[in-house]
């Protein structure tokens, strides 16, 4: 699976948009990116994944750039439960399904939603 | 439906002794997987299980040793404990369906090693 790079930390005011960058430069042709979030001691939460399509669901929207190599993830207005560590993965989907259950976490990203 | 669930949620061991781990899997689900996450290695890949057999390893020493049942349950293993197994381990079910894989969480279970 390619790696990723996110920046450390952010901060975001209440309510307002909170734009999580992510750069996956080695990114190939089969594999999707996820993103994932973890609110402290909790298990990781599934937010959103996509492959080259910018996608949105009930709790954030996708931007992949046309070439793939980064992708942005948009949580419209957020809140103070949003303040947790996003994870971005890159991650094959393969026929033979070899890589189904693991997921390669980075160190990712430390998001403080400020009232 | 119900959630992953893992026991138990918190255990305190001392170093040589063993510890076994517990995680029931969302109904349906035949993929399990565990991670270690501590502070300086973050999340670490363990192992994945899928119709009882081993299916994917992380790079982990053989102290660290896992099984699943026939009803997708499963436990991990961890022998001759070391101070540096102190550590949250969390177990995932995958769910499966075209292009889509997600795996759920369960809360974990906070391991201390004296």
């Amino acid at each position: 699976d390619a790696k990723t790079t996110q920046p450390p930390s952010m901060d975001c005011a209440e309510g307002r948009a909170a734009n999580l960058p992510c750069n996956h430069s080695t990114i190939s042709g089969n594999e999707y990116v996820y993103w994932y979030r973890q609110i402290h001691s909790q298990g990781p939460q599934y937010i959103i994944h996509g492959l080259k399509n910018n996608e949105t669901n009930e709790m954030a929207s996708l931007i992949i750039t046309e070439d793939r190599k980064s992708s942005t993830l948009i949580l419209p207005h957020a809140t103070l439960r949003d303040t947790a560590v996003y994870y971005c993965i890159v991650r094959s989907l393969n026929a033979g399904g070899t890589s189904y259950g693991k997921l390669t976490f980075g160190q990712g990203t430390i998001l403080t939603v400020h009232p | 439906k119900a959630g992953v669930t893992q026991t138990p949620r918190y255990l305190i061991k001392t170093r040589g002794q063993q510890v076994t781990l517990s995680c029931s899997p969302i109904s349906g689900h035949r993929s399990v997987s565990w991670y270690q996450q501590t502070p300086g290695q973050g999340l670490q890949f363990l192992f994945e299980y899928f119709s009882e057999t081993q299916r994917n390893k992380g790079n982990f020493p053989g102290r660290f040793s896992g099984r699943q049942f026939s009803n997708s349950r499963s436990e991990m293993n961890v022998s001759t404990l070391e101070l540096g197994d102190s550590a949250l381990y969390l177990c995932a079910s995958t769910t499966t369906g075209g292009s889509f894989y997600e795996q759920f969480f369960g809360p974990g279970t906070r391991l201390t090693v004296l």
